[in-house]
């Protein structure tokens, strides 16, 4: 099976940058996948990595390390409506084909 | 481009009555299509797979069922409903190979 531990809560300062780490325990993986979600809202896609190293998309950067099961994202610049629920997922055999598994959610909260 | 649509957004129902959720997708053919339930304030839990027409995988043995009469259309359903059936269900679509997750808006759901 899998299992993913995050960090429950993060506060951050508006403009600064934070950091969400992941790590994994897997039976099988093909990649660590990053989702936002709003109170209220669905999950979004963020970012995928597959690969060991650095992603990045505009503000957001993802990073994965293969060889110790554990990957980040990290976000710059932070702007309030960054204020949200990020889940880290694994995405291994399952489901058919592929399967996604996510860990409990690290809720951000951005302060003035 | 692809869509995913979901519906009812919300929903309140009585203990014992059935309950019918229906997820569509556009814009694309044959995906794989998924139902999971989020508890407040935690992660997601894999319920229903479909990876063909017909062809559904449960991932959690409960009251609840689903189906796929056609290939873009994916219904969650159960008979009778139970308190912890409260939650908020979200229906995502993936394509082929290791392309993300994308999910609908989900419907929340309240038992009373």
């Amino acid at each position: 099976g899998q299992s993913l531990e995050q960090p429950s809560e993060v506060t951050a300062v508006e403009g600064a940058i934070v950091q969400i780490n992941c790590t994994y325990q897997t039976s099988g993986f093909y990649g660590l996948s990053w989702y936002q979600q709003h109170d209220g809202g669905a999950p979004t896609f963020l970012s995928y990595n597959a690969l060991d190293g650095l992603e990045e998309t505009g503000r957001f950067s993802s990073f994965l390390s293969r060889s110790d099961s554990y990957g980040y994202l990290l976000l710059q610049e932070l702007q309030m409506k960054d204020s949200a629920s990020y889940f880290c997922a694994v995405l291994g055999p399952g489901a058919g084909s592929y399967q996604l598994t996510f860990g409990k959610g690290t809720k951000l909260s951005v302060i003035p | 481009s692809q869509t995913i649509h979901q519906w009812p957004a919300t929903l309140v129902q009585p203990v014992g009555s059935p309950l019918s959720l229906e997820c569509t997708v556009e814009g694309t053919s044959n995906p794989n299509l998924y139902w999971y339930r989020q508890a407040a304030g935690r992660g997601l839990q894999l319920l229903f797979y479909s990876v063909g027409i017909g062809q559904i995988s449960s991932e959690v043995p409960q009251n609840l069922s689903a189906s796929r009469p056609q290939d873009r259309q994916f219904i969650l359903s159960s008979k009778k409903l139970l308190l912890s059936d409260s939650g908020f269900y979200l229906c995502a679509w993936k394509g082929d190979s290791n392309q993300p997750q994308h999910f609908g808006d989900g419907t929340r759901l309240s038992i009373l």
